[in-house]
């Protein structure tokens, strides 16, 4: 693993389906967040995370959870996914002392 | 609120310069952001700026002033490869990136 990681690439979700992005980085970064990018929107922060064992809510929480259980991993779930939820979503982790974020290469969710 | 402004597009030729403009008004001010994103793939970093002035990295300069709520990326000798996306963003006074739309630059032979 070099970077970050996100699974799956792709997926088409039937609605009400709950669903787990995963993400995962091996830089040793202290905080990490999700984002969705919607055509004609900037990138929206869903939830972060500062540390392990810490999480906190962004612009745009709702129907989405996060947990940060070690300093690598940070899925993010959909619990009964609506087609309103459809889009790209992309992982990003920063270094403590840095605000340059990385980003995943994304997974690109239809909810239908 | 929070506001981040940009062009949605431009068009310039292979070889030449272009200026992709960013005005901001956010809750607090702890630098600001521009990232790349090729068609289809994650954002990449490009360049922060903190202070007023210019920084410069090759063939692309960002510039920021405070005052007026204002940044430009400069992007010289303009190449095929830099038809992309190139995003604006700053980090507010809760150190959470709020981000533009987006500014897509398609270059011209």
């Amino acid at each position: 693993i070099a970077g970050i990681t996100q699974a799956p690439t792709s997926q088409i979700l039937a609605a009400g389906r709950r669903m787990t992005l995963r993400c995962t980085q091996d830089m040793r970064h202290n905080a990490m967040y999700w984002y969705r990018q919607d055509l004609g929107l900037g990138l929206r922060l869903i939830h972060y995370s500062n540390t392990a064992g810490t999480t906190g809510k962004g612009e745009v929480p709702d129907g989405y959870s996060v947990s940060r259980a070690n300093t690598d991993d940070f899925p993010l779930t959909l619990a009964s996914a609506v087609p309103s939820q459809t889009s790209v979503y992309f992982c990003a982790s920063s270094s403590s002392g840095s605000n340059e974020q990385f980003f995943g290469p994304g997974t690109r969710l239809t909810v239908l | 609120g929070q506001n981040i402004d940009q062009p949605t597009e431009m068009t310039a030729t292979e070889g030449a310069i272009v200026q992709i403009n960013c005005t901001y008004q956010t809750s607090g001010f702890n630098g600001l952001f521009w990232y790349q994103q090729h068609a289809g793939e994650a954002p990449t970093f490009l360049s922060y700026n903190v202070l007023d002035g210019l920084e410069e990295k090759g063939r692309f300069s960002s510039f920021l002033s405070r005052s007026k709520g204002y940044s430009y990326l400069l992007l010289k000798e303009l190449q095929m490869k830099d038809s992309a996306s190139y995003l604006c963003a700053v980090l507010d006074s809760n150190y959470q990136l709020i981000w533009g739309a987006g500014t897509k630059l398609i270059i011209k032979p």
